[in-house]
């Protein structure tokens, strides 16, 4: 089985300052590791994916993550955030191989104020 | 624009009723996925699809069922609804199967409202 805990469920942060979202997981196999986010009244978008490699992954808006598989944990951060990167982050683990089922975690909100 | 089509994208309905939530994938995916959302149980996996045939089943209900259909559209069908019901409910799609090697793309929901 395949869980993910995301321990903030809300950030406030304000505007150019730096955020990390926190996300550890658990799988009794390899991992592979997803943020998305979710901007209000739409669908969530992929943000950026771990499969395997480099453990530092950069994905779109100028997010990036880290896998560290000894602390089971992807956390994702921005160095500095906009007013417009207000929305809600999933983090998600996925089994691979037979495993199609993709499992997110409950979501941090990231609040940007000016 | 994901190119995933919900609908409707709102609906209101009583306790008992049934109502089926319609979705259509990007054009070329082959893999359909429905997920739940709601404030206490965050995003669940329902059930999958490939290709018209289901591939994988998650949390869903035996009031809930669901197809693909030939021309690849999915339908969620929700029966003997219950207040608990209420959530919004996603349609993604992906070009194969697997959820890690094929980002899922997610339409913008059906808000469903049980009275």
């Amino acid at each position: 089985a395949q869980s993910v805990t995301q321990l903030d469920s809300q950030v406030p942060v304000f505007e150019e300052a730096p955020v990390e979202l926190r996300c550890n997981y658990s799988s009794s196999v390899s991992v592979y590791l997803f943020w998305y986010v979710q901007y209000p009244n739409q669908g969530l978008q992929l943000l950026l994916k771990y499969l395997s490699g480099s453990t530092l992954v950069k994905g779109i808006n100028g997010f990036e993550a880290e896998f560290n598989k000894s602390q089971t944990s992807f956390h994702l951060r921005k160095p500095s955030v906009h007013i417009s990167d207000t929305a809600e982050y999933f983090c998600a683990v996925s089994g691979g191989g037979s495993n199609y089922k993709l499992t997110f975690g409950k979501g941090t909100l990231l609040t940007v104020n000016p | 624009d994901s190119g995933v089509t919900q609908t409707p994208k709102h609906l209101i309905t009583a306790t008992g009723q049934r109502v089926t939530l319609r979705c259509s994938p990007r054009s070329g995916d082959l893999s359909v996925y429905w997920y739940q959302q709601s404030l206490d149980q965050g995003l669940q996996f329902l059930i999958q699809y490939y290709n018209g045939e289901e591939r994988a089943k998650g949390n869903i209900l035996e009031r809930f069922s669901a197809q693909q259909f030939p021309d690849l559209h999915s339908e969620l069908n929700l029966s003997s609804l219950e207040l608990g019901d209420s959530a919004l409910y996603f349609c993604a799609s992906s070009v194969r199967g697997d959820t890690y090697n094929s980002p899922l793309h997610f339409g913008n929901g059906t808000r469903l409202t049980v009275t």
